[in-house]
C-alpha cells in the first residue's frame, strides 16, 4: 500500500522566513495530495491541494509543489506569521475502487515571534 | 452548513469494555470516513463508508468495525478495548468518495482513554 513520509519532524523557523516541508510517497499511481493544517486542540483542515496534472499550486502565501518522478510533493510558506504554528499532515490518494487517504505523520511547525 | 459534529467529545473505559462513537456527516456529504491520531502516529485511516457501504479498510483488527445509515451518520464500534486503544478518532466527511481526490472536512474527534 500507500506510504507516506514527511521530513523533517519539527520545523522551528523565525517570524517572516520561509519555511519548506517535504513529503515523499510510494505508489506511483497516486493523483492526489492535500495538505492539512492542525492547530493545537482543532480539528485538521485543507489548506491546499494539488493533483497530479499540475506541477505547482499557489495561494497567497502558500504554495505546493509536486515531482512526480521522484514522488515528492512539498510545502512551501512564506512570510511566517506566529498563527502558523500547527502541525501540518500531507497526504496521498489514488483513485479507483479500492483508494484511500494515507497521510504522513505530521510536522510540528513553530514559528518565533 | 453546520461542520461535522462527533459525539461524544470525551470517553473513559476500561480494558475489555466496548465502546460506540457517532459521527455525523456535513448535509449532503455521502462519504464518512474515519481515523485515529495518537502522538507520532499522525493520523492512521480506519475505514470509510459510501452510500451505506464500507469502501475501504484500514490495517486495524477486526475489534474496529463500523456503519454508516441512510442519512450518512455513521457509527464506530470498537470491542474488547485495549490500553493501545486510547486515542483521538476523527471522523471526516466528504461529498463523494474519497477515491476522487474530494475535500475531507473534518469532525473535532472523540477523546478514548482507555484505563
Amino acid at each position: 500500500g500507500e506510504n507516506v513520509e514527511q521530513h523533517p519532524s519539527t520545523l522551528s523557523v523565525q517570524e517572516g522566513d520561509s519555511a519548506v516541508i517535504k513529503c515523499t510517497y510510494s505508489d506511483s499511481a497516486s493523483n492526489y495530495f492535500p495538505w492539512y493544517k492542525q492547530e493545537l486542540g482543532k480539528r485538521p483542515q485543507l489548506i491546499i491541494d494539488i493533483r497530479s496534472n499540475v506541477g505547482e499550486k499557489k495561494d497567497q502565501r502558500i504554495a505546493v509543489t509536486l515531482n512526480k518522478t521522484a514522488k515528492h510533493f512539498s510545502l512551501h510558506i512564506t512570510e511566517t506569521q506566529p498563527e502558523d504554528s500547527a502541525v501540518y499532515f500531507c497526504a496521498a490518494s489514488t483513485a479507483g475502487a479500492n483508494s484511500k487517504l494515507t497521510f504522513g505523520k505530521g510536522i510540528t511547525l513553530s514559528v518565533r515571534p | 452548513k453546520a461542520g461535522v459534529t462527533q459525539t461524544p467529545r470525551y470517553l473513559i473505559k476500561t480494558r475489555g469494555q466496548q465502546v460506540t462513537l457517532s459521527c455525523s456527516p456535513i448535509s449532503g456529504h455521502r462519504s464518512v470516513s474515519w481515523y485515529q491520531q495518537t502522538p507520532g502516529q499522525g493520523l492512521q485511516f480506519l475505514f470509510e463508508y459510501f452510500s451505506e457501504t464500507q469502501r475501504n479498510k484500514g490495517n486495524f483488527p477486526g475489534r474496529f468495525s463500523g456503519r454508516q445509515f441512510s442519512n450518512s451518520r455513521s457509527e464506530m464500534n470498537v470491542s474488547t478495548l485495549e490500553l493501545g486503544d486510547s486515542a483521538l478518532y476523527l471522523c471526516a466527511s466528504s461529498l463523494w468518495s474519497t477515491s476522487g481526490g474530494n475535500e475531507q472536512f473534518f469532525g473535532p474527534g472523540t477523546r478514548l482513554t482507555v484505563l
